[in-house]
């Protein structure tokens, strides 16, 4: 496996359901990231890791909850969710560093996304 | 409240001519500014950047303008080709966080 991958592609569950989103990064970065893209949004940070720490959270939901065990996986629990999550969620990794924006956070790369359809 | 602005949602060229994708910001503190293209069914894909304090950055066929006093920028595809034609996505650079586009959707006919 090369770049940034997930699991599933595709999911389909109930408000009462609990799923996980999974992500692993095959490119040696310590940052990654879950984006939520809804139709005619732009792409919308949710989390932020960098070093396994979580670094941003921007203002996200408590039924959406995100895990780093390590530089290479990240996860996103889903619990409870409404039909307004249905969207694309997509993981990226970047290199990371010590902090502050100098040389960090520049290019990330993408994952193909997990298309969620909440019913 | 969006900070970065793709005001076309879609352009038509013709193969072999230019492309020009714009995209505008309104937050002065943004220090990089890069383009993405996303192809249906795939994650963005990392195209170009172009740090703040340089207003030209170029890359085979693709080249991106910076004009911080109007706090625009733009993306040239020249020549286009019909394996361009994707959906562009400007993102702007403000601490952690990539603020992106809507997009542009590129379609470049032969």
């Amino acid at each position: 496996e090369t770049g940034v991958t997930q699991t599933p592609r595709h999911l389909v569950m109930g408000m009462t359901n609990k799923k996980s989103l999974k992500c692993e990064q095959h490119l040696g970065h310590n940052a990654m990231y879950w984006y939520k893209q809804s139709a005619k949004k732009p792409l919308e940070l949710m989390f932020v890791y960098n070093f396994k720490e979580q670094t941003e959270n921007n203002s996200v939901p408590s039924r959406f909850s995100p895990e780093c065990p390590n530089s290479s996986h990240l996860f996103l629990h889903l619990h409870t969710l409404q039909p307004e999550d249905s969207a694309l969620y997509l993981c990226a990794s970047s290199q990371g560093g010590s902090g502050g924006s100098g040389g960090v956070y520049n290019e990330q790369f993408f994952g193909p996304g997990t298309r969620l359809t909440v019913l | 409240d969006q900070q970065v602005k793709q005001n076309s949602p879609s352009l038509s060229v013709q193969e072999g001519r230019i492309s020009i994708l714009n995209c505008d910001y309104t937050n002065s503190m943004f220090d990089y500014f890069l383009w993405y293209k996303k192809y249906p069914a795939e994650g963005p894909t990392f195209l170009i950047s172009i740090s703040s304090i340089k207003d030209k950055n170029e890359d085979g066929r693709f080249t991106v303008f910076l004009n911080k006093s109007a706090k625009h920028l733009s993306l040239h595809i020249v020549p286009s080709q019909p394996g361009d034609s994707a959906v562009y996505f400007c993102a702007a650079r403000s601490g952690y966080a990539l603020n992106f586009g809507k997009g542009t959707s590129l379609l470049v006919t032969p």
